[in-house]
C-alpha cells in the first residue's frame, strides 16, 4: 500500500512565526511532489510543487524535498491568519500508463493574531 | 488561467434521483479526473481520463457513472445514490503525464447532499 503521512495537526503559530509542515512518503518511485491549501468547505488549491531534491522558494513559501530520506516539508514565513487551513501533501504514484497522486491526511494550521 | 469549473455548486437529491455533475476546462488539458471527499479526509480519486478515454476506475459503485463527451467536458451522473454518498465531489485536470505535466488543478467542487 503506497502511503503519505501527515501529522494531523493541529498546528498552531504566532502571527509572524514560521509554520513547518512535514510529510514522509512510502513510494521510492514517486517522481512529483505538490502542496495543496485547503480551506474549511472550499476547494484544494495548489501552492507549490517540486520534482528535485534541494529547496524550492515562492513568496513567503519554500517547499524541500529529500528523495534519500522519503520526504518532503513546506514552511511557510511570517504566517498570517490567513494562512489557516489544511495543508494536504500529495505524491505521484505511478502504476500502469499514467501516476495518480495519493494524498496525506492533511496538516491543520492555526495561525494566532 | 488554470480555472476549472463545475456545476452545480450545491445539490440535493433524494435516493431514487437522477442527477448529473459537470465539469469543464479550458486550458487545453488531456487528463481529467473526479475525486469524493468526505469531511475531515482527503480527496479520494475516483476517475480518471485520459483523452476523452477511461483509463482508471477505482473500483467505484455502478450508481456513479462518467462520462467525457469532448476533452473540454467531463459529467458524473448520479442514480439511486445513497446518503453514504453525501460529500464533495471534485473535478481536476492536468495537462498530461510527464514529470512537469502533471500538476492536477481543481475545481470548486460540488457539495452533495442525499436525503
Amino acid at each position: 500500500q503506497k502511503e503519505v503521512e501527515q501529522n494531523s495537526g493541529p498546528l498552531s503559530v504566532p502571527e509572524g512565526a514560521i509554520a513547518s509542515l512535514n510529510c514522509t512518503y512510502s513510494d521510492r518511485g514517486s517522481q512529483s511532489f505538490f502542496w495543496y491549501r485547503q480551506y474549511s468547505g472550499k476547494s484544494p488549491e495548489l501552492i507549490m510543487s517540486i520534482y528535485s531534491n534541494g529547496d524550492k522558494e515562492d513568496g513567503r513559501f519554500t517547499a524541500q524535498l529529500n528523495k534519500a530520506s522519503q520526504y518532503v516539508s513546506l514552511l511557510i514565513r511570517d504566517s498570517q491568519p490567513s494562512d489557516s487551513a489544511t495543508y494536504l501533501c500529495a505524491v505521484t504514484v505511478y502504476g500502469g500508463s499514467q501516476g495518480n497522486l495519493i494524498f496525506g491526511k492533511g496538516t491543520k494550521l492555526s495561525v494566532k493574531p | 488561467d488554470t480555472e476549472v469549473t463545475q456545476t452545480p455548486k450545491h445539490l440535493v437529491m433524494g435516493m431514487t434521483n437522477k442527477k448529473s455533475l459537470k465539469c469543464e476546462q479550458h486550458m487545453g488539458h488531456r487528463a481529467m479526473y473526479w475525486y469524493k471527499q468526505k469531511a475531515k479526509k482527503p480527496p479520494e480519486l475516483m476517475f480518471v481520463y485520459s483523452y476523452e478515454k477511461l483509463s482508471i476506475n477505482e473500483s467505484v459503485p455502478s450508481r456513479f457513472s462518467p462520462e467525457c463527451p469532448n476533452s473540454s467536458l467531463l459529467n458524473l451522473h448520479l442514480h439511486a445514490l445513497q446518503p453514504e454518498d453525501s460529500a464533495l465531489y471534485l473535478c481536476a485536470s492536468s495537462q498530461g503525464w510527464s514529470t512537469d505535466q502533471e500538476t492536477q488543478y481543481f475545481g470548486p467542487g460540488t457539495r452533495l447532499l442525499v436525503l
